[in-house]
């Protein structure tokens, strides 16, 4: 079974500019959902997707972040402007069952490592 | 405020012996907690995950203890290897996942 799959790996941005991350998740997984790790902390929770639906983006600056996710397989992870402290390991990860299934296991890609200047 | 806090200090350890991580939680009711490894430049990988009417569980070499009166997880990895060296993170379940920032364990030879 292939792995969530991320693109790029790694970017390097000036403040002020754009950048867009994807993911592919597991085929058939239902949730999907992106994460932001700063250095030295966990991952933090940005948002959360079930099939096409939004189920939880509490947690994402929406004044300079979006996401979508077609048709309810790929997403991408959009940041404009970028800022300095936006500089951190994007995780994408995806589960099979719906949301709110706590033993779901979630499976994370390898990340794209965004350096802002 | 709601808070995670493991180990502050990464772990040094022999090989051959057991490492104990501590994973303590505040503001929090999870119904469940899970733990991760975490390799560098790599995503988190599932490792166990333990019911807060659990009060132990283990595979192979691991062992994770949960107890909702001190809120508090222990992580244990008996019979340490080099390659067991990573950062464990652990996870706690209300309506979403919440990570601590994870103890890093290094395994010597």
């Amino acid at each position: 079974e292939a792995g969530v799959a991320q693109s790029p790996r790694y970017k390097i941005i000036e403040k002020r500019q754009s950048v867009a991350f994807w993911c592919n998740p597991i085929s058939g997984h239902a949730t999907l959902y992106w994460y932001q790790q700063i250095l030295g902390q966990g991952p933090k929770l940005l948002i959360q997707f079930q099939n096409n639906g939004v189920v939880d983006d509490s947690q994402l600056p929406k004044d300079r972040f979006s996401a979508e996710r077609l048709k309810g397989v790929d997403s991408t992870l959009k940041i404009q402007p970028a800022k300095l402290e936006d500089s951190a390991v994007y995780l994408c990860a995806s589960s099979r069952l719906g949301a709110g299934e706590a033993t779901d296991t979630q499976y994370f890609g390898p990340g794209t490592r965004l350096t802002v200047l | 405020s709601q808070k995670i806090e493991q180990n502050s200090e990464a772990l040094n350890i022999q090989e051959g012996k057991t490492a104990t991580l501590t994973c303590n939680y505040t503001n929090y009711s999870p119904a469940y907690l899970q733990w991760y490894r975490q390799d560098p430049g790599r995503g988190p990988v599932f490792l166990l995950l333990i019911r807060e009417n659990e009060k132990e569980k283990r595979k192979e070499r691991l062992k994770v203890t949960f107890d909702t009166t001190l809120k508090q997880s222990l992580f244990h990895i008996t019979a340490s290897q080099p390659a067991d060296s990573a950062t464990y993170l652990c996870a706690l379940n209300d309506y979403k996942l919440s990570f601590g920032a994870g103890t890093t364990v290094t395994v010597r030879a």
